[in-house]
């Protein structure tokens, strides 16, 4: 599986935006460019996902840098339930990757 | 719509016995999988479902597990017989399709004492 590296950790404030970056330079032209987050105490949920163009949805907005080498997830106004872990992870847009491989993710913090 | 439910949310048992971990998908999801997180460490796939055939156990750690889904609703995963090193929390997910968002369930936390 191609291999994601995300920062250990991050610090925002309260509304304020937040830009968490994720590293793959090996992606392939067919892996999508899945985020995921996992708050305390509960199950990873499924945030955004993208090819190539930029993507926005409620939750958040996922910027992809033309090479496709890098991504960066950005909350607009951040707020204290997103504080959280944030995973980066890539899949096979032909499906053959369809388990999802957990990194270490970025440990957002939001401050009040 | 329901989400994912996993029963029980915790289950504390003793090296040697039995534990019957239960998930029930979102309705209509054909795919299913159970992934787990030890103490410390990153969360691993276990197995994958299409309806109620097993595509994938490459996650699964050894023969004292044995996940089932019958009839292609909810799945089980036992573990017999529990050894320490099966604490943590085991999560299932659901998807409509294989390449699809997987939606989580709350997870279990399996401690084995």
């Amino acid at each position: 599986d191609a291999k994601t590296t995300q920062p250990n950790s991050m610090e925002s404030n309260e509304e304020e935006p937040v830009h968490l970056p994720c590293n793959h330079s090996t992606i392939s032209g067919t892996d999508y460019i899945h985020w995921y987050r996992q708050l305390p105490s509960q199950g990873p949920e499924y945030v955004i996902h993208g090819l190539t163009s930029n993507v926005n949805n409620r939750m958040a907005s996922l910027a992809i840098a033309e090479d496709r080498k890098s991504s960066t997830l950005i909350l607009h106004r951040a707020t204290l339930r997103d504080a959280a872990v944030y995973y980066c992870i890539l899949r096979d847009k032909g499906g053959s990757n369809y388990k999802l491989t957990f990194g270490k993710g970025t440990l957002l913090t939001v401050n009040p | 719509e329901a989400g994912v439910t996993q029963f029980p949310s915790h289950s504390v048992i003793e090296k040697g016995q039995t534990v019957t971990l239960r998930c029930d998908p979102i309705s209509g999801h054909d795919n299913l999988y159970w992934y787990r997180r030890v103490m410390g460490k990153e969360i691993k796939f276990l197995l994958h479902f299409v309806k109620e055939s097993k595509q994938d156990e490459s996650g699964m750690p050894n023969n004292r597990f044995l996940a089932e889904r019958t009839g292609g609703t909810y799945s089980t995963l036992k573990v017999q017989p529990a050894e320490l090193e099966d604490s943590g929390v085991y999560f299932c997910a659901s998807s409509q399709q294989r390449t699809t968002a997987q939606y989580f369930g709350p997870g279990t936390r399996l401690t084995v004492l």
